[in-house]
């Protein structure tokens, strides 16, 4: 597709729930990304991946995140056991890299919010 | 360490009335830095890229500046429909193909009254 679908819109868990989120990003892109978006404006970035391959995952919490890209299948973002301070936007992006083209383009994020 | 930050916090213009924003950075290899904006429950929007200093980008109302060490987005005679957060990010160069990461600034929200 021509955006980054992210899905569902809104989730609401109970703490200690699993939570999970799916990301399809815009056809021919090859590298994806996930960011929490907590208080005010802050972006902290989670994972990246370079086609099915994680990229750079210093930014999970990798006790209870994890995340997968398989070929032909949405992106996955799930959260074993939420915690209330899981609440927050999440954001997938995608980006073609490659050359002068490394602008990454969002999609409109699922609210996570954990009871 | 990376940063990126950005100001003002909040900046609140009359419609017509031309103002800046400002977004400094840190990063060691600058690969590329992006203006985003965001409205309220979506997601950031991209708006500009600049690689080197010295470059700009205009977009209708909007137009990016670039420096050794920092960033501007100049809005000239903006109007209501303008009011968002516009977020700043660089991209850090990982060597060769390797992507790298992109490093938010916390966003300046503007609003502009008619």
């Amino acid at each position: 597709g021509e955006e980054v679908a992210q899905t569902p819109k809104h989730l609401v868990r109970g703490e200690g729930q699993k939570a999970k989120l799916y990301c399809a990003p815009i056809k021919g892109h090859s590298y994806v990304f996930w960011y929490q978006q907590v208080l005010k404006n802050e972006f902290k970035f989670l994972i990246s991946f370079q086609n099915e391959n994680v990229f750079d995952e210093t930014g999970m919490p990798k006790e209870r995140f994890s995340a997968k890209c398989l070929p032909n299948s949405p992106c996955s973002l799930e959260i074993q056991a939420t915690k209330l301070e899981d609440s927050a936007v999440y954001f997938c992006a995608s980006s073609p890299w490659g050359g002068r083209k490394p602008e990454a383009f969002f999609g409109q994020g699922t609210r996570l919010t954990v009871v | 360490e990376d940063q990126v930050t950005q100001s003002p916090e909040a900046l609140r213009l009359q419609e017509g009335e031309s103002s800046s924003l400002n977004c400094s950075y840190t990063v060691s290899g600058l690969r590329g830095l992006f203006w985003y904006r965001q409205d309220p429950g979506k997601g950031p929007e991209f708006l500009f890229t600049l690689y080197s200093a010295g470059e700009e980008k205009e977009k209708e109302r909007l137009k990016a500046t670039l420096t050794k060490k920092e960033s501007f987005l100049h809005i000239t005679a903006p109007k209501p429909e303008d009011s968002a957060t516009y977020l700043c990010a660089v991209l850090k160069n990982a060597g060769g193909t390797s992507y790298g990461k992109l490093t938010f600034g916390q966003g300046t929200i503007l609003t502009v009254h008619p």
